[in-house]
């Protein structure tokens, strides 16, 4: 049972350049949350999805961060734009959908902006 | 107004003692879950334990256990017998709401442990 994959792992880009960062649940999860971790921080909700919905993204700044959820395939985290203060680890988290607390991880993907 | 706090930055344990990594929270909502995570130098979060607020003894998981004190809102987690690799940073988070739905996890700073040989 695989667990939460994200990629990629590294992502670099330049300042102005857009920053797509994937996630796939685990298996029979329906819920996937989006978190950022700045630097010797703790991690920080961004946003919460279900299939095709946002639930909660009151964590989103407002310009520049989307994010979805398709029908088909994995949850992206986008950022247009990247400024040097985007660099950070972006962490997916899944949970199934009978209302078990737990959230489980991804490895992150850590975003630098030259 | 800060609802996880970990006021022990960093600390410093001989390898087989036990520790104690403090978590104090603040919610008014009666129905909450506390969760630990570890985050080791590789960078992933790794699930350690959880305690619902409703929850009448104590979690434990192996060598974690949880030492929950309603009444004073900590949420305490307790390593027995550490090894070295345990050291990792380790998060206290908590989640309010526990039945309105999988809702989104609030994360202290954070507890930097180093186990000493």
């Amino acid at each position: 049972n695989a667990g939460v994959m994200q990629n990629p792992r590294h992502l670099v880009r330049r300042r102005g350049q857009e920053a797509r960062l994937r996630c796939s649940p685990m298996k029979g999860h329906s819920h996937v949350y989006w978190y950022r971790q700045l630097p010797e921080e703790g991690l920080k909700f961004m946003v919460y999805l279900q299939k095709e919905n946002i639930i909660d993204e009151s964590g989103m700044p407002k310009e520049r961060f989307s994010a979805e959820f398709p029908k088909e395939g994995p949850s992206i985290l986008r950022i247009q734009q990247v400024v040097r203060g985007d660099s950070a680890a972006y962490f997916c988290a899944s949970s199934p959908p009978s209302g078990s607390e737990t959230q489980y991880f991804g490895p992150g993907t850590r975003l630098l902006v030259l | 107004a800060q609802k996880i706090t970990q006021t022990q930055p960093g600390m410093f344990v001989q390898e087989k003692e036990a520790v104690t990594l403090d978590c104090t929270y603040d919610t008014s909502d009666p129905s909450y879950g506390l969760f630990w995570y570890k985050q080791p130098s590789s960078g992933e979060m790794i699930f350690l334990i959880y305690q619902g607020s409703y929850d009448q003894q104590n979690a434990t998981e192996g060598r974690y256990s949880l030492n929950f004190q309603k009444a004073r809102k900590s949420a305490n987690l307790v390593i027995s017998a550490s090894q070295l690799g345990d050291s990792a940073m380790y998060f206290c988070a908590m989640r309010e709401g526990l039945f309105q739905g999988a809702q989104k996890l609030v994360f202290g700073q954070g507890t930097r442990l180093t186990i000493n040989p």
